[in-house]
């Protein structure tokens, strides 16, 4: 069946990068966009980003802009997110989330999410 | 603040009608779509586009907009619905996407 799933938690420093994968099976790789969302405990949704795995091609939020790498590997269907200069604000659950083809701007399909920690 | 305004709580009558909100200026040009999340859950999509829903959503949500409002409607609420919900679109700029706050929807 179509899933994501993605790597498990992480407990960071502050300063230091993460790097969360989120593997995709049950469908073609290449022909969805993946995006990434976090959480902070207790609040809403963020959006962070997307990456075309076809291309490489990303745009990413102006609030992580020069802090965020999106990329992917087509061989393994993967992408990758990388926070860089974590903050203890950075501590949240991150998500995957694939593209829907038919209207887009819309996500049929999430990762089960990964916790990311960052505290000294 | 998000560009996508919602109500953070709003409570409603099992069996009952409830309307959940989302505004924003993007909203004129763009669909929302809207998200369904449990506690210790992934959100799910319950309404995207023109009102279309997702295979395996039940036909009481259904959604609409208006000018800048979206709405996702909920009609005879059962207590499985109780949930945050949040909607989804694109930014003023049209260049980026943005989640609305989120509501804590309450089934009484």
């Amino acid at each position: 069946q179509v899933q994501l799933v993605q790597s498990g938690a992480e407990v960071k420093k502050p300063g230091a990068s993460v790097k969360v994968s989120c593997k995709a099976s049950g469908y073609t790789f290449i022909g969805y966009y993946m995006h990434w969302v976090r959480q902070a405990p207790g609040q809403g949704l963020e959006w962070m980003g997307w990456i075309n795995p076809n291309s490489g091609a990303t745009n990413y939020a102006q609030k992580f802009q020069g802090r965020v790498t999106m990329t992917r590997d087509t061989s393994i269907s993967t992408t990758y997110m990388e926070l860089s200069r974590l903050r203890s604000d950075d501590t949240a659950v991150y998500y995957c989330a694939r593209e829907e083809e038919e209207v887009g701007d819309t996500y049929d399909i999430w990762g089960q999410g990964t916790m990311v920690t960052v505290s000294s | 603040s998000s560009e996508l305004t919602q109500d953070p709580a709003v409570s409603v009558a099992l069996g009952q009608t409830v309307r959940i909100t989302c505004q924003g200026d993007s909203l004129r040009s763009y669909y929302a779509s809207w998200y369904q999340q449990k506690p210790g859950q992934a959100p799910v999509l319950v309404m995207f586009g023109k009102n279309k829903w997702p295979s395996g959503i039940p036909d009481r949500f259904s959604g609409s907009s208006s000018g800048n409002t979206a709405a996702l409607t909920i009609t005879g609420a059962q207590a499985e619905d109780e949930a945050d919900y949040y909607c989804h679109s694109r930014d003023s700029s049209g260049d980026h996407l943005v989640f609305g706050g989120g509501t804590k929807l309450t089934v009484l």
